[in-house]
């Protein structure tokens, strides 16, 4: 069965820091891999997906996540944090029924 | 458009109520999901529809009733709730089901006293 880790329920960063969210999936089929993003009282925005194309996926507001088979990861970076990232960030893999599975999410907090 | 939208944006209920929540979407999307979020937990789906045909009911008790009148809306009956049903109920759609992405809407504040 699929399941998704993501390592850290909170990480905090220095505004201008490098952003790392820790995502870990296992799957028996050719993942569909998913990042979103929820801000305070809103539903969820699609930051990026993989979909087997390229393993290096850009996605908006300036993230990007890389597609390690080997690892079986699918970490999300930003280079630098801007005070309005601060918000939850939630991983998911398509399972074979095509429904999402997803993380338990990582609270991103910026500091000033 | 790509834009899910859900009504209302707030609902406070008794345990004695009935109610529904809405949503909406015109990206031509033939796939449509509800959700139940509760805080600092990721999103538990509930229902799919699939071309305005119910294709998973994830065992969610009977007091839940979803509809889908045509391929751009989609319902959320509420009948009978209990305490521990309050949570943010979130509909999303996707082009298919096939790892397709899911567009979610701002989701629907519920509070059952």
């Amino acid at each position: 069965a699929q399941s998704v880790t993501q390592l850290g329920s909170h990480v905090s960063v220095s505004e201008g820091a490098l952003v790392l969210l820790r995502c870990n999936y296992s799957s028996s089929v050719p993942p569909y891999l998913f990042w979103y993003v929820q801000y305070p009282n809103q539903g969820l925005q699609l930051l990026l997906k993989y979909t087997s194309a390229a393993t290096l996926v850009k996605g908006i507001n300036g993230f990007e996540a890389e597609f390690k088979k080997s690892e079986t990861s699918f970490h999300l970076t930003k280079p630098s944090a801007h005070m309005r990232d601060a918000a939850e960030y939630f991983c998911a893999v398509s399972d074979s029924n095509y429904q999402l599975i997803w993380g338990a999410g990582t609270k991103l907090i910026i500091k000033p | 458009d790509t834009e899910v939208t859900q009504t209302p944006k707030h609902l406070v209920m008794g345990m004695t109520n009935k109610k529904s929540l809405k949503c909406e979407q015109h990206m031509g999307h033939r796939a449509m999901y509800w959700y139940k979020q509760k805080a600092k937990k990721p999103p538990e789906l509930m229902f799919v529809y699939s071309y305005e045909k119910l294709s998973i009911n994830e065992s969610v008790p009977s007091r839940f009733s979803p509809e889908c009148p045509n391929s751009s809306l989609l319902n959320l009956h509420l009948h009978a709730l209990q305490p521990e049903d309050s949570a943010l109920y979130l509909c999303a759609s996707s082009q298919g089901l096939a790892g397709v992405e899911q567009f979610f809407g701002p989701g629907t504040r519920l509070t059952v006293l």
